[in-house]
Order: C-alpha cells, then structure tokens, then sequence
C-alpha cells in the first residue's frame, strides 16, 4: 500500500531554514509528482508547489517563490522540502502528498510534520 | 493566481439531509476541479476529481458537478461520518489552490 512518511517536528527560530524529508513507499516513486501542502492551526489547505521525481522538475506558488527548494533522491525514494527564512506565520503542518495524476490532485497524504517558528 | 470561494463557510445539517456545497472560482479552471473531505486530526481525502468523477471507494452519495468558474458538491443523505471540513482545488496552469473550505456540522 501507498505509505509516505515524514520526518519528525521541528522548532525553529525566525531567519532560520528547515528541512522536512516525506519517504515514499509501495509505488514507483518516479512514477508519481508530489506536492507539498501546509495547514496552519485551525486553518486551511495551502499548496506551496510540486516535483516530479523522475526528472526533477518543480513548480512553486509564487507566494513560496523566493523560499523554497524541492528536491528528491530517488536511490532511497525520498523527496524534500526546503523553506528559508522561516516567520511565526509559518508555523504549520506540512505535508507530502502524492499527485494523483500527474500534478492533478492528490490522492495520498503523509502523516504531516510540524514546524513551529518561534523566537 | 486563481482565488476559489467556497460557500457557505458553514452549513449546519442533520444526519439524512441533503447537502450542497458551492465553490466559485475567479476564472475559469475548465474541469479542473477537486473536492476534499477532511476530520478533525485526519489528512483529507480526496472525494472528486475532475469535477465530477468519484474518487477510488468514494461512496455513491458524494456527487460533483460544475465547470468553468462554478461547482457544487451534494451529499445526497449525510451519514454520521460525513460531518467534516470540505475544501475544492484547482489546477488551472498546473499551479495549485484550495479554496478555504466549508465546514459542514451537526444541526
């Protein structure tokens, strides 16, 4: 069965960068794009972009433009995300999906990590 | 960017009535359109996709209709479980949006 599984919670400090890792299993994970979507508490879905893991490809919202790098190693099927200069308004849960048709939808969602941002 | 409105923010139903949720985008996203269910401390799920299609083992009672800058999903007879947050995503250009969902609860 389709699992992805995120790396654990993070604090960070404002100015400062994190990584969050989503490894995928029971596919072909070159096979599928994956997306990142973050959840403020309370709050609703915000996409922040895609990659294609076969060839590297991305695709950010502009909101995220400036911040964020998606990258994958395919050897061990893990992709990840990058955001730099974290602010308190990024304290969220982010989560790897799966796109369920090239970047169409998504049909599998990780279990979330959260990044909480606070001095 | 395409903005999605969803209404009514709220819609406060009982268990065996119909609901319909609306979403409206700011242009057209042609049909490309999904509809999410998500419960307090779950991932969502995706329920539609394309507008109308069901995703896989989605019950019958979800149904999606629409295209061009409006879609509405109806739960034909709410069920206990479906009581839940709802949210609808474009894709129009391969970029992403969600809409800011509705939340349907118990009346």
């Amino acid at each position: 069965q389709v699992q992805l599984v995120q790396s654990g919670a993070e604090v960070k400090k404002p100015g400062a960068s994190v990584k969050v890792s989503c490894k995928a299993s029971g596919y072909t994970f070159t096979g599928y794009y994956m997306h990142w979507v973050r959840q403020a508490p309370g709050q609703g879905l915000e996409w922040m972009g895609w990659i294609n893991p076969d060839s590297g490809g991305t695709k950010y919202a502009e909101k995220f433009q400036d911040r964020v790098t998606m990258t994958r190693d395919t050897s061990i099927s893990t992709a990840y995300m990058e955001l730099s200069r974290l602010r308190s308004d990024d304290t969220a849960v982010y989560y790897c999906a799966r796109g369920r048709w090239k970047a169409a939808d998504i049909d599998h969602w990780g279990q979330g990590a959260l990044v909480i941002v606070s001095s | 960017e395409i903005v999605l409105t969803q209404s009514p923010a709220t819609l406060s139903l009982s268990p065996g009535e119909r609901a319909t949720l609306s979403c409206r985008a700011s242009q057209s996203v042609s049909n490309y359109l999904a509809w999410y269910q998500q419960k307090p401390g779950q991932t969502p799920r995706l329920l539609i996709y394309d507008a109308s299609n069901r995703a896989t083992g989605i019950p019958a009672r979800f149904s999606g209709s629409g295209s061009g800058t409006d879609f509405t999903l109806t739960i034909s007879s709410l069920e206990p479980e479906d009581f839940a947050v709802y949210y609808c995503q474009q894709r129009s250009n391969w970029r992403l949006t969600f809409g800011g969902g509705t939340k349907v609860e118990i009346k």
